[in-house]
């Protein structure tokens, strides 16, 4: 099955400054690859994605990159506020009916004011 | 949007006990809907795809007889916890998906479950 790597674990930033979290996966035949912000306590949210025939993706502060060559994608947040902190998690998953995700091991971010 | 609705949110129950989790898409139908396990501080473990009106499928190593899901009607799916045990305390999370494509995936608002 897939398996999804997730780095780093922690991160702590100063606000206003960049926030970037890297995940590889292993299947090649991932093709769908969303990124998850779960405040303590909630249910994951959806913040942005990216489908494998796009190599970047840009939602206002927040924008993902993916390289399938070498099978890793990347989650870049610019201009932090203490709002972004949150445990960020990554996800990779394959087809369009019915897929599952698996997800990375997560990342907790930290934006200090 | 979609909404997917997940009872109770917490729930404390005595070792050997069982409990039923629900999961229920509200305004809309989900023929497929996954069930999450979450340890703190750790990342969403599948357990399981739940399939309406056919069994579900199981991740490696999850124990199908010991965590049942039904998926009885496109709105609903449940996760039964049988037999629980201290170990099966976990914060458990189902997600659904409206219509087709890759979008829409939806969570639950999760269900602790503390088994003393």
């Amino acid at each position: 099955g897939e398996n999804v790597e997730q780095h780093p674990s922690t991160l702590s930033v100063q606000e206003g400054d960049s926030a970037v979290i890297k995940c590889t996966y292993s299947d090649s035949a991932s093709n769908y690859f969303p990124w998850y912000k779960q405040e303590l306590g909630k249910r994951p949210q959806l913040i942005i994605d990216i489908r494998s025939n796009v190599g970047e993706k840009k939602d206002q502060r927040i924008a993902v990159t993916l390289n399938k060559t070498a099978k890793h994608f990347s989650l870049h947040i610019t201009e932090t506020q203490p709002e972004d902190s949150a445990v960020y998690f990554c996800a990779a998953s394959i087809g369009i009916t019915g897929n599952q995700f698996y997800f990375g091991t997560g990342t907790s971010l930290t934006v200090i004011p | 949007g979609a909404v997917v609705s997940q009872h109770p949110s917490r729930v404390i129950c005595k070792s050997g006990t069982s409990v039923k989790i629900e999961c229920r898409s509200l305004d809309f139908q989900a023929t497929t809907m996954f069930w999450y396990r979450q340890f703190p501080k750790q990342s969403l473990m599948l357990m399981a795809t739940s399939n309406e009106g056919s069994k579900a499928t199981y991740e490696q190593g999850v124990e199908k007889d010991k965590f049942l899901i039904n998926h009885a009607s496109l709105t609903l799916s449940t996760l039964t916890v049988t037999s629980a045990h201290p170990e099966d305390s976990s914060f458990y999370i189902c997600s659904a998906r409206e219509g087709g494509g890759y979008y829409g995936y939806t969570f639950g608002s999760g269900t602790r479950l503390t088994v003393v």
